[in-house]
Order: C-alpha cells, then structure tokens, then sequence
C-alpha cells in the first residue's frame, strides 16, 4: 500500500523569504507524485506533477518541486514567498492502485 | 467548461436525518472520487468509480452509499447521519486513461451534524 508523509503540520515564512514544505512517501516502485494547494473556502487546485524524467519539476506560481528516489521524497520549494501563497499544500502519491493518496497538508503562514 | 460541480455548498443536518451530496462533471471522466476532508487530517478517501456502474469502497466508506448510473453523476447518500459525519467533503475526477492521473476538483460541501 502507499502512504504519504508531511511532518509539517504548519510552517511559517516572512514574506520574501525562501520555503520548503517535505514530502515522504512509501510505495515499492516509483509512484506519480502530485502537490496540490488549498486556499481558504476552495477546493485542491494542481501545482506541479512528477511522472517520470527529469527529477526538478517547475509549477505553476513559481513553485518546483525536487524528486529524490533515494530518499523516497519530493519536497516542495519557492525562492520568495508572497503574502498571496498563504494556503493548505497537500502531497499526493498515485501507486498500482491508480487511487490517489494524500498526506495530511502543510498550513503555510505568510508573515508581511 | 464548469469541470467538477457541487451541491449544496453549506448545509447543517440533526443526528439520524438523511441527505445527498450531488457532484457533477462535464469533462467526460471515467473515474470519480469523494474525499472527505477533516483539519489536520488531510483527504481521506471515501468511495470511488471507475465508469458507469461501478464503484469501490474506500478507506472511510461506513455511514456512506454511492451510485453511478452516468458518466456525469457521481451522488454521495448519507443515511443516517452522525456528528463524526461533520466535515467538507470533496468531490474529484480524473482521466485515466489519458495517463494524467490529475485530479479534477470540486468546491467542496460543507457539512454540520448537530
């Protein structure tokens, strides 16, 4: 079965300063990896997807995300936060059973 | 092109009455999901289908029914409903076949068992 890790429950960021929100994930083999974002009162909205080939994937909002096989994870990461990526950010993982898995998020805080 | 469509949006339920969430998509999808979504708890998987007349349970299906008599048409029953059953409960497809495997989401339905 795959499982999906985000030891983070919330991180808090200046605005401007650089953030990583961590993804572990256990499945056998090498799964499709998804982070998806929140906002307030919405539902999940795709910011970047990882399905084989290069392991630096670009997103949208300027977000990337970093596969690691080594270290079954796939951390999410910005340059510079804004005040506007405030937002739950949830880790997904699709194995053999096609049924997307997610972790339990991440609250991101963004202080001015 | 609405994609994924809810209802209702809100709603507040007494312990044992009934309702149906209702979702709707118009993007041809096969496969459909209900996720609920409870805080620090993530998405948990509720049920699931994979076309027309096919559903599977998930990893939280009890108090729960579903149906899929259509392509478009995915209604999550709520029999009788419980105060653990509060919670926001979302709706997605997606498109397997065409190896996307990216989810689709709907709005959410907020849900309040008293």
């Amino acid at each position: 079965a795959q499982s999906v890790t985000q030891p983070d429950i919330h991180i808090t960021v200046s605005e401007g300063a650089s953030l990583e929100l961590r993804c572990n994930y256990s499945y056998g083999a090498t799964p499709y990896l998804f982070w998806y974002v929140q906002s307030p009162g919405q539902g999940l909205q795709l910011l970047l997807k990882y399905f084989s080939g290069d392991t630096l994937v670009q997103g949208i909002k300027g977000f990337e995300a970093e596969f690691k096989r080594s270290q079954s994870s796939f951390n999410l990461r910005k340059p510079s936060v804004h005040w506007s990526d405030a937002a739950e950010y949830f880790c997904a993982v699709v194995g053999g059973s096609y049924i997307p898995t997610f972790g339990r998020g991440t609250s991101l805080i963004v202080h001015p | 092109n609405a994609g994924v469509t809810q209802t209702p949006k809100f709603r507040i339920l007494k312990i044992g009455q009934s309702m149906t969430l209702q979702c709707t998509q118009d993007m041809n999808h096969n496969y459909m999901y209900w996720y609920r979504q409870d805080p620090g708890m993530g998405l948990k998987l509720i049920y699931y289908s994979v076309g027309a007349g096919i559903t599977d349970k998930g990893e939280v299906p009890n108090g729960y029914n579903v149906s899929r008599s259509t392509t478009e048409d995915f209604p999550l029953r709520l029999e009788l409903a419980a105060p653990s059953q509060t919670s926001v409960y979302f709706c997605a497809s997606n498109d397997r076949e065409s190896g996307a495997n990216v989810l689709t989401f709907g709005a959410g339905s907020r849900l309040t068992v008293l």
